[in-house]
């Protein structure tokens, strides 16, 4: 049982450069998230989707954009990286509305220079 | 004012001791909470949750102070495997999670 897979795990970018990272989750969850943590900051939620066809900012959206392709999958893009977004990814995913706690996959390390 | 609040510690014990520490919450409508583990490097995991009083699995200890408007996780007997960050969750009302930065512990041989 993989749970929720993350790619790639890391990923150097340069100043303006866009990538997608690419999550998917195989225990039927209709819940997935996306966040970011960075030292003394904790985990901060970019995006969500509560459900398929649904997404919602969170916390620290800006300079990203979502997209639930289907119930398994949700990707993150950043259409022109900046080093600001330095960080490591999680992607999670939950069932309930998360009050069973998340699973989450196990993350990209992306650097922008 | 961050919505969940840990001190970061770090807390250095020698093996068989206790430790415990206490994460605190703003949002006083709170009902549900989570400890969390956290290795160095990997993904957060799923500890223990707390979703009244209190909670116990084995050497672990998860109490919730409603009044003082805290949750602690108390280790005992401590194992070098037990070396981690731990994140203290709150779920708030609209099921989002907040995450506390993580307190570390290290137990030293």
């Amino acid at each position: 049982n993989a749970g929720v897979t993350q790619t790639p795990k890391f990923q150097v970018l340069k100043t303006g450069q866009s990538m997608t990272l690419q999550c998917a989750q195989d225990m039927n969850h209709n819940s997935m998230y996306w966040y970011r943590q960075d030292p003394g900051m904790g985990l901060r939620l970019i995006y969500y989707s509560a459900s398929e066809g649904t997404t919602d900012k969170g916390e620290v959206p800006n300079g990203y954009n979502v997209s639930r392709l289907n119930k398994r999958e949700f990707s993150l893009r950043l259409e022109s990286a900046a080093p600001s977004q330095t960080s490591v990814y999680f992607c999670a995913s939950s069932e309930f509305k998360g009050t069973y706690g998340y699973t989450f996959g196990s993350g990209t390390r992306l650097t922008v220079v | 004012r961050k919505e969940v609040e840990q001190d970061p510690g770090p807390f250095n014990v020698p093996e068989g001791a206790t430790v415990a520490f206490n994460c605190t919450y703003s949002n006083s409508a709170s009902q549900s909470f989570f400890w969390y583990r956290q290795d160095c490097r990997k993904e957060p995991k799923l500890l223990m949750s707390v979703y009244s009083s209190g909670n116990e699995d084995g050497r672990f200890t998860a109490q919730l102070n409603r009044a003082s408007q805290y949750i602690s996780l108390l280790i005992r007997d401590s194992k070098l495997s037990d070396s981690a960050t731990y994140l203290c969750v709150e779920i708030s009302n609209d099921y989002k999670l907040s995450f506390g930065a993580g307190t570390t512990v290290t137990v030293r041989a």
